[in-house]
C-alpha cells in the first residue's frame, strides 16, 4: 500500500538549469497539490490538480514555474532557469475525490524533494 | 489573507509531562488538521476535525476543535521522546478552495 511517492529526495541543479520534480499519488487518489517549504515561512501552497487539470495555481510563481498531471504518469513541478532562491523542500500531497457539502481538504504526503540550487 | 498561529513556538519538556499547543485564526476554516513532521520527513496526518467543538482522541493525544471553528488544540499526556517533532496545524477550505492554510508548527523536545 505505497504512499506518495517522491524523487528525486535531492536535487542539485546550477543556477540556470532546469528542475524537474515527481510525484505519484496514493493509489486511487485523484488530486495533487504541491507545497513549498522554507525552514522560517513554513509551508506555502503552491498548486491543486487533478488529472489534466489546474484547478487552482494562485500560489505559483508566475514566472519559470510549471505543473501538469497528466492523464497517465506522474505530476511533475518544473522550475525553469533556477536561482538561488528556488532552493527549499518541496511537497506533493494527494487526496482522494470526495462528494458532497462536508467534504474537507485532508491530504496525504510524500516525503519531499529537496533542491537545492549552487 | 487566513493565517494559522500556532503556540508555543518551541517546547521542551521532560517525559511523562503533560503539555498543550495551540493553533489559532481570525477565519473560520471547514476543517482543520494536525500533522506532525520530522527532520527530512513530510508531514504526518495525525487528525482530522470538522464540527465546530468536536474533540477526537488517538492514543495519549487529544485534539479539539473550537466551537466557531477558528481554532484548535492538541494536548498530548505523560509525553515520550517518540513524540519529538514538529507540530503544525493546517486549515482547510470547501469546495473547489482545497489548499490548506499553514501555520508555522510547535517544535516539541521530550527529553528522557
Amino acid at each position: 500500500n505505497a504512499g506518495v511517492m517522491q524523487n528525486p529526495r535531492h536535487l542539485v541543479r546550477r543556477r540556470g538549469q532546469e528542475a524537474r520534480l515527481r510525484c505519484s499519488p496514493m493509489k486511487g487518489h485523484s488530486h495533487v497539490y504541491w507545497y513549498r517549504q522554507l525552514p522560517e515561512e513554513g509551508l506555502k501552497f503552491m498548486v491543486y490538480l487533478q488529472k489534466e487539470n489546474i484547478i487552482d495555481e494562485s500560489g505559483m510563481p508566475k514566472e519559470r514555474f510549471s505543473a501538469e498531471f497528466p492523464k497517465e504518469g506522474p505530476s511533475i513541478l518544473r522550475i525553469q532557469q533556477v536561482v538561488r532562491g528556488d532552493s527549499a523542500a518541496y511537497f506533493c500531497a494527494s487526496s482522494p475525490l470526495l462528494q458532497g457539502e462536508d467534504m474537507n481538504t485532508e491530504a496525504f504526503f510524500g516525503q519531499g524533494t529537496r533542491l537545492t540550487v549552487v | 489573507t487566513q493565517l494559522l498561529e500556532q503556540s508555543p513556538q518551541f517546547l521542551s519538556i521532560q517525559e511523562g509531562e503533560n503539555l498543550t499547543v495551540y493553533c489559532n485564526s481570525s477565519s473560520v476554516f471547514s476543517s482543520l488538521q494536525w500533522y506532525r513532521q520530522e527532520p527530512g520527513e513530510g508531514p504526518v496526518l495525525l487528525v482530522t476535525v470538522v464540527t465546530g467543538g468536536e474533540v477526537k482522541k488517538l492514543k495519549r493525544l487529544t485534539f479539539q476543535f473550537g466551537d466557531a471553528r477558528k481554532d484548535s488544540s492538541l494536548h498530548i499526556t505523560a509525553a515520550q521522546p517518540g513524540d519529538t517533532g514538529l507540530y503544525l496545524c493546517a486549515g482547510g477550505g470547501a469546495g473547489n478552495n482545497r489548499k490548506l492554510i499553514w501555520g508555522l508548527g510547535t517544535s516539541l523536545a521530550v527529553n528522557p
